[in-house]
């Protein structure tokens, strides 16, 4: 079945740092691509999406490109602050039947920005 | 606009028992899904309702199910509790002609003893 691979937590990176968290996947046909952040203690919050081949998903800062020709999605930022640490979600939207979709998650990464 | 409610926020239960969950979707939104967290992991797919029905289930037994109101609310059961049943537990509203994604509430942490 579908499935989602990410990078290997955890992250601690400092104030400002340049920030990659790889995603890759596995997917018949043409999934839609998400990234959600999980704040301590909370539920997750969609931070962006990206739907086709070559799109750019982007929100505060965060960017991710639909990558067909290496299943990738990573998820970057150029400058972190402490605010964004959190566990970040890499998903796919998998195709159910009578056009039902469910998300299929990684196992995310835990992301903390020293000051 | 109100996003997605659930409640309770936390249960403590015992080994055996039955819990149920609440849902309230957000506005204009007529899905709803569950998923189980479990600590350390990613969200795990239970089942998702539209319609009132039960559209697809994950790989979860029979001893969770669920259910759907005509007001698109929903609830999650879950008999005979099992210590490995503890974790958080996320209900996520969609439209259904939206593009994949869904919007998820803050959960009900559930504990198991």
């Amino acid at each position: 079945g579908n499935s989602v691979t990410q990078m290997e937590g955890p992250v601690t990176l400092s104030e400002e740092a340049f920030l990659t968290i790889n995603c890759t996947y596995t997917a018949t046909g043409y999934p839609s691509l998400f990234w959600y952040v999980q704040y301590p203690g909370e539920g997750l919050q969609l931070l962006l999406k990206a739907t086709k081949a070559d799109d750019k998903g982007s929100n505060k800062g965060f960017e991710a490109t639909y990558r067909k020709e290496t299943t990738s999605f990573h998820l970057e930022k150029g400058s972190v602050q402490v605010s964004d640490s959190a566990v970040y979600f890499c998903a796919l939207s998998d195709l159910l039947i009578q056009g039902a979709q469910k998300l299929v998650f990684g196992q995310g990464t835990r992301l903390t920005i020293n000051p | 606009d109100a996003g997605v409610t659930q409640s309770p926020t936390h249960l403590i239960k015992t080994r055996g028992q039955q819990v149920t969950l609440r849902c309230s979707p957000k506005s204009g939104h007529d899905t709803v899904s569950w998923y189980q967290q479990a600590l350390g992991q990613g969200p795990q797919f239970i089942f998702q309702y539209y319609e009132e029905e039960e559209r697809q289930r994950g790989n979860f037994p029979d001893r969770f199910s669920g259910h759907q109101f005509p007001n698109y609310s929903s609830e999650l059961n879950v008999n005979a509790l099992l210590l490995g049943d503890s974790a958080l537990y996320l209900c996520a509203s969609s439209p259904i002609a939206g593009g994949g994604e869904q919007y998820f509430g803050p959960g009900t942490r559930l504990t198991v003893t």
